[in-house]
């Protein structure tokens, strides 16, 4: 157990919704990362957050958002949803900002968009 | 610019040792790290590599050439739960962590 927890485990829902995938770092890790992993393709990073700022944005779509509160927890908030946007999503902490810093993945959400 | 290359397979048997290479080009570096992941399941950290030569984990080792920006993680003693991606990730700058897409290992008895 990495101590990265995610919500829900899995999600199924319909071309043209929006939802929502919560993200609780590990205890005082300040630094939450998001991931796309589409069936058989690498790990894409989408964005970082870092004590409850952007810090870095990857291949994010505009129909994506995301936010860090302020005690930590993040969410990613994808809408019109696209049947390609079917995937596992990960998040990820790590204790700061770094890219030196080890980053602990959740078990992640499975996005299913029918 | 940002490349990782790694083999997509690769096969090996149970008992046996297997290496799996990474070649990367970061703007950047700020060591390599290796992840196992299990189908389905989240990316476990197995290692993180700053400076060159080998580092040994118990039947895990990984080893860095900064110079020829080339990293490879040996597995010894395959046991058939070592059957997972290998992904290798190394700073790609901005913050951000650049994922190979995994080499895929299957151990057969």
């Amino acid at each position: 157990d990495s101590g990265v927890t995610q919500t829900p485990k899995h999600l199924i829902t319909a071309t043209g919704q929006r939802v929502t995938l919560r993200c609780s770092p590990r205890s005082g890790d300040l630094s939450v990362y998001w991931y796309q992993q589409s069936l058989d393709q690498g790990l894409q990073f989408l964005i970082q957050y870092y004590n409850g700022e952007e810090r870095a944005k990857g291949n994010i779509l505009e129909r994506f958002s995301a936010q860090q509160f302020p005690d930590l927890h993040s969410e990613l908030n994808l809408s019109s949803l696209e049947l390609g946007d079917s995937a596992l999503y990960f998040c990820a902490s790590s204790a700061f900002a770094g890219e030196e810093n080890i980053q602990y993945f959740g078990a992640g959400t499975r996005l299913s968009v029918l | 610019g940002q490349n990782i290359d790694q083999p997509t397979e690769m096969t090996a048997t149970e008992g046996a040792i297997v290496q799996i290479n990474c070649t990367y080009q970061t703007s950047g570096f700020n060591g390599l790290f290796w992840y196992q992941q299990h189908a389905g399941e989240a990316p476990t950290f197995l290692s993180y590599n700053v400076l060159d030569g080998l580092e040994e984990k118990g039947r895990f080792s990984s080893f860095l050439s900064r110079s020829k920006g080339y990293s490879y993680l040996l597995l010894k003693e395959l046991q058939m739960k070592d059957s997972a991606s290998y992904l290798c990730a190394a700073p790609g700058g901005y913050n951000k962590l650049i994922f190979g897409a995994g080499t895929r290992l299957a151990v057969h008895p």
